[in-house]
């Protein structure tokens, strides 16, 4: 069946530095690419999306990149700050397909 | 002013009995989801609907039926509970049923099934 795969499933890095959580994804129908924050014990929220025909979009310190060739998407979150801290996920659409989540811990 | 609202937050309640949660939105969206949290974070799509019809309809017991009175509300109803249904139950909405628009996720309603 289809999925999504999605890397690390945990993630520490120093507050300040670079995070990168990447999806790879097995449907070519695939159209639209969102990213998802969720806090602990809150609702999952959009952070930045991708459509199919786009390569990356940028908003302030995050970042997505898109190879629709290689079927995978990147998150890239810069000079992280705690509160960056939560659990990510990666999504595929025309079938809707969550990957497993990332949860990304940010040092002090 | 709640875009994606659900209730009961919170619901506990024995196995074999059924119970219902309800899911309002207040954004004009057509579409609307339920999803599944387990207790790994795993979120799991379970239904949707678009204007009130089913459009996608995962690998989900039979004891799960969701209903939509109209376009704003989706309701998901569970007989014969088991441990297993132990979740965080979201519901959410997106504009339409093209289903590549953000989608709007309601407070989540916490089920413990003893």
């Amino acid at each position: 069946g289809e999925n999504v795969e999605q890397h690390p499933s945990t993630l520490s890095v120093q507050e300040g530095d670079s995070a990168v959580i990447k999806c790879t994804y097995s449907d070519s129908a695939s159209n639209y690419f969102p990213w998802y924050k969720q806090e602990l014990g809150k609702r999952p929220q959009l952070i930045i999306d991708i459509r199919s025909n786009v390569g990356e979009k940028k908003d302030q310190r995050i970042a997505v990149t898109l190879n629709k060739t290689a079927k995978h998407f990147s998150l890239h979150i810069t000079e992280t700050q705690p509160e960056d801290s939560a659990v990510y996920f990666c999504a595929a659409h025309d079938k809707i397909i969550f990957g497993k989540g990332t949860r990304l811990h940010i040092l002090p | 002013d709640t875009a994606v609202s659900q209730t009961p937050k919170y619901l506990v309640t024995q196995m074999g009995n059924d119970k219902s949660i309800k899911c309002e939105q207040n954004l004009g969206h057509d579409t609307m989801y339920w999803y599944k949290q387990d207790s790994k974070k795993f979120l799991k799509i379970m239904f949707s609907y678009n204007n009130k019809e089913l459009i996608i309809n995962e690998t989900v017991p039979n004891r799960f039926s969701p209903k939509s009175p109209d376009k704003a509300h989706l309701n998901l109803h569970i007989n014969s509970l088991e441990l297993g249904d132990s979740a965080v139950y979201f519901c959410a909405s997106s504009q339409d049923h093209t289903k590549s628009y953000e989608q709007y996720f309601g407070p989540g309603t916490r089920l413990t099934v003893t």
